[in-house]
């Protein structure tokens, strides 16, 4: 079955501490976006990538870093620098070969720093 | 700045319709996209407008008005599986995503 997936589900972290956000996917989509979703707020685009070893800014990309090693993967990384972490974490991919840029999102994973 | 303003919650009955609206003020328009999404879990496609009308898709139909900068989703025969939030999202001049807040749509018996 194709898909996006994200792991873990549910994370803690201690206040300090950086902390890697998975997600991969085998659509053989092009582009990738993490995005941040807080309560009762849309949701924020923190970095995307539309090509291998590529990667642009969002609109919040302070205190977050990622990678693009691999077309099906798009890590996240929290840092301590991001002064407030805890969040709805999700990411999405789209191909770029359509009429639409759809973007299709995985399960998510909820950050709680202790 | 770029702004999609949508009710933040609103309150149906089961078997009924509601209109959720949407409007937005964007640096250029290249599409529209519904989303659903259940408590806790990722959004979902629904609905896809670029051109002007009406898209009709089962209980689910989308209208957009391009010179009024104006979308809605029409939900009809409400199930108890709709509560959910709908986020209107429109794709800029730039090819990005602005996403609205969501409307959370409560379903009463």
């Amino acid at each position: 079955d194709g898909g996006i997936t994200q792991s873990p589900k549910y994370l803690f972290r201690k206040e300090g501490q950086n902390v890697t956000l998975s997600c991969e996917q085998n659509l053989n989509h092009d582009a990738m976006y993490w995005y941040r979703q807080d309560p009762g707020q849309g949701l924020r685009l923190i970095y995307y990538s539309q090509i291998v070893n590529d990667f642009q800014k969002g609109d919040i990309a302070e205190g977050y870093s990622v990678s693009r090693e691999k077309k099906e993967s798009f890590p996240l990384t929290v840092t301590s620098a991001q002064k407030n972490p805890t969040a709805f974490y999700l990411c999405a991919s789209t191909t770029l070969a359509g009429d639409t840029d759809t973007q299709y999102f995985g399960p998510g994973t909820r950050l709680t720093v202790l | 700045g770029q702004n999609i303003d949508q009710p933040t919650e609103m309150t149906a009955t089961e078997g009924a319709i509601v209109q959720i609206n949407c409007t937005y003020q964007t640096s250029g328009f290249n599409g529209l996209f519904w989303y659903q999404q259940h408590a806790g879990e990722a959004p979902t496609f629904l609905s896809y407008n670029v051109l002007d009308g009406l898209e009709e898709k089962g209980r689910f139909s989308s209208f957009l008005s391009r010179s009024k900068g104006y979308s809605y989703l029409l939900l009809k025969e409400l199930q108890m599986k709709d509560s959910a939030s709908y986020l209107c999202a429109v794709i800029d001049s730039n090819y990005q995503l602005i996403w609205g807040a969501g409307t959370k749509l409560i379903i009463k018996p």
